[in-house]
């Protein structure tokens, strides 16, 4: 079955922009998660959905947004973009089976801002 | 929250050596540690995981072993081959299993 899809794979912004990045889940899973992968600082955890509903979220500001469809598909948006936002964004999805948490990552939106 | 910390940062060994990472936790509370191997450029992929009612997982060359007490769990790769040189991250999730709190990752390279 298809994996995990992150749309767009590249994007260049500049400060103050906007961005909006897509994910979609495997087929069946309603668990969508999303990270931020810095050097250095491994993988940071923005927010959780399931069912179209945030039930986590990290330990960021109030500029990283996200929301899922009720086709599980998930948006994260990040408003008023800093140079520090530059990173790379994996979305994770996840059937959340009692027997494994695994989560099954797609292969990233990496966002420049200059 | 949870907060995992991760060592080595980088480590190198020869092949046919062992490689030891370790992790340590602080949230008494997080029942699944899983361990997800990043080659360059590719998406991180899980490659073991236990549960805090194990002591002891082993899948091949890969083993990762968990002391709910001390609260620290770590991943052992036997026999290591080039193949393995990726970065890994060690992993706690939350009770529910819907937040996962990673650690910076080791940088594994294998010299052949």
């Amino acid at each position: 079955k298809a994996g995990v899809t992150q749309t767009p794979r590249y994007l260049i912004k500049t400060r103050g922009q906007q961005v909006t990045l897509s994910c979609s889940p495997i087929s069946g899973h309603r668990s969508v998660s999303w990270y931020q992968q810095t050097p250095g600082q491994g993988l940071q955890f923005l927010f959780e959905y399931f069912s179209e509903t945030q039930r986590n979220k990290g330990n960021f500001p109030g500029r990283f947004s996200g929301r899922q469809f009720s086709n599980s598909r998930s948006e994260m948006n990040v408003s008023t973009l800093e140079l520090g936002d530059s990173a790379l964004y994996l979305c994770a999805s996840s059937f959340l089976d009692l027997h494994t948490g695994e989560l099954f990552f797609g292969e990233g939106s990496r966002l420049t801002v200059l | 929250g949870e907060n995992v910390e991760q060592h080595p940062s980088t480590l190198s060994v020869q092949e046919g050596d062992s490689a030891v990472i370790k992790c340590t936790y602080s949230d008494s509370a997080s029942n699944y540690f899983p361990w997800y191997k990043q080659e360059l450029g590719k998406r991180p992929q899980l490659i073991i995981d236990i549960r805090s009612n194990v002591g002891e997982k082993k899948d091949q060359r890969i083993a990762v072993t968990l002391n709910k007490t001390a609260k620290h769990f770590s991943l052992h790769i036997t026999e290591t081959q080039p193949e393995d040189s990726a970065v890994y991250f060690c992993a706690a999730s939350s009770p529910t299993g819907n937040q996962f709190y990673f650690g910076t990752g080791t940088s594994l390279t294998v010299i052949p």
